[in-house]
């Protein structure tokens, strides 16, 4: 049950594009296309922004997109408002458990 | 409207116990699987548990296993965490999140209660 990597930063100007990488192993991210992307405020309870690797809920803007190659999955944020400016964490689905990435402080500068 | 409501937190000492509880309203727990989730202050998300929609399966991170036990009250709509053996790394703020398919994501989750572990 090892944290999936994640880069601890990442930032942006607005209006630009970013991606963030969530890599795991065989056992999780490369194993099931069951990777979850989540973004939480200070202070707040995350919120779920991709389910099942690309799928966005209802309400989440389509400026947020989810992909997976092997055992990586990205999240790429288009079109950065302030408003995007979180921390934001990856999660994957690992047989009978779930592991969650360290979690990138996305800055909107 | 769902909504998730954990109480139960607070300070206890190495090697005590605490109880949290989860008001679960808006939906019925016998129709979704319920996780436990938790956050040191200042870090990142952890998966504690789970148990399925039936309450006949439980799961457990390494890290709480026969310390810790999930269960729930499908009259009350309550999902609880017993913990027993706390340690101070267990100390975080523990959210009760509502689990979906075979992913086992999460679309609804708690405010949170906060577990502090010290002497």
């Amino acid at each position: 049950q090892s944290a999936l990597t994640q880069p601890p930063s990442a930032s942006g100007s607005p209006g630009q594009s970013v991606t963030i990488s969530c890599t795991g192993t065989n056992s999780d991210v490369g194993a099931y296309d069951y990777v979850s992307w989540y973004q939480q405020h200070p202070g707040k309870a995350p919120k779920l922004m991709i389910y099942e690797v690309n799928k966005r809920p209802s309400g989440v803007p389509d400026r947020f997109s989810g992909s997976k190659f092997g055992n990586t999955a990205s999240l790429t944020v288009s079109g950065l408002q302030t408003e995007d400016e979180a921390d934001y964490y990856c999660s994957s689905y690992a047989g009978t458990s779930v592991v969650f990435g360290g979690g990138t402080k996305l800055s909107v500068l | 409207e769902v909504q998730l409501v954990e109480s139960g937190g607070g300070l206890v000492q190495p090697g005590g116990s605490l109880r949290l509880s989860c008001a679960a309203s808006g939906f019925t727990l016998s129709g979704y699987a319920m996780h436990w989730v938790r956050q040191a202050p200042g870090k990142g998300l952890v998966w504690v548990s789970r148990i399925n929609s039936g309450g006949t399966t439980t799961n457990y991170a390494d890290s709480v296993k026969g310390r810790f036990t999930i269960s729930r009250d499908v009259a009350e709509n309550m999902l609880y965490l017993q913990m027993n053996s706390l340690r101070a790394e267990d100390t975080a703020v523990y959210y009760c999140v509502r689990g979906r398919g075979a992913a086992w994501y999460y679309d609804f989750w708690g405010q949170g209660t906060l577990v502090t572990v010290s002497s």
